[in-house]
């Protein structure tokens, strides 16, 4: 049974374009959970999504963050217009159900450079 | 609301020694604990959990951690410290405020230093 994917593992982006970060949960999971890591700090909850519906989204930014869970496919991280400070490592975790003793498990991340 | 401290920005220990990295917690529910290590440049792993049964949690790799609702503690323990045990340490609070599911919230982080 194969751990949550992420891919890129590392991206490397300009000032003003695109980053798009993919997750693949672990088989049976049907929840996904974003996280930004700044370096130095701690992971920061984004984002919580359940197949075609976002959950929770007060972590994440208002603008050029956006992230989507299909009914069919990963979810996506979609980063537009990234800045400098966007630079971060982004991790994914999932987990079979939304409550506390259902752990979840967290993908390797994609660090995510802005030129 | 929920939040979690780490007393501890950076732990050094000697290769051999005993291990303590401090977690304290402020939840207004019964909430779930988690200790999560981070080697570099890696993702995340699960140590041990705390949903409310035993309050001792032994975990992977000779950790265990104490939950103690009157001091709102869940410190991590080992006895005898491994240079692989290096790493940053996260501790985790999951808890329901407000929502219909549980929220995670992070700890800052602890890094581990063993020196051989």
């Amino acid at each position: 049974n194969a751990g949550v994917m992420q891919n890129p593992r590392h991206l490397v982006r300009r000032r003003g374009q695109e980053a798009r970060l993919r997750c693949s949960p672990m088989k049976g999971h049907s929840h996904v959970y974003w996280y930004r890591q700044l370096p130095e700090e701690g992971l920061k909850f984004m984002v919580y999504l359940q197949k075609e519906n976002i959950i929770d989204e007060s972590g994440m930014p208002k603008e050029r963050f956006s992230a989507e869970f299909p009914k069919e496919g990963p979810s996506i991280l979609r980063i537009q217009q990234v800045v400098r400070g966007d630079s971060a490592a982004y991790f994914c975790a999932s987990s079979s159900l939304a409550q506390s003793y259902n752990e979840q498990f967290f993908g390797p991340g994609t660090r995510l450079t802005v030129l | 609301a929920q939040s979690v401290t780490q007393l501890d920005s950076h732990v050094s220990v000697s290769e051999g020694t005993p291990v303590l990295l401090r977690c304290n917690y402020s939840s207004s529910y019964s909430p779930s604990l988690f200790w999560y290590v981070q080697h570099p440049n890696k993702g995340l792993q699960l140590l041990l959990k705390y949903t409310s049964a035993a309050t001792l949690v032994k975990g992977i790799n000779g950790f265990e951690a104490e939950f103690k609702k009157s001091e709102t503690s869940f410190h991590l323990t080992k006895p005898s410290a491994h240079m692989s045990d290096a790493a940053e340490y996260f501790c985790v609070v999951s808890d329901r405020v407000k929502t219909s599911y549980d929220k995670v919230i992070f700890g800052p982080g602890t890094s581990l230093s063993v020196i051989p």
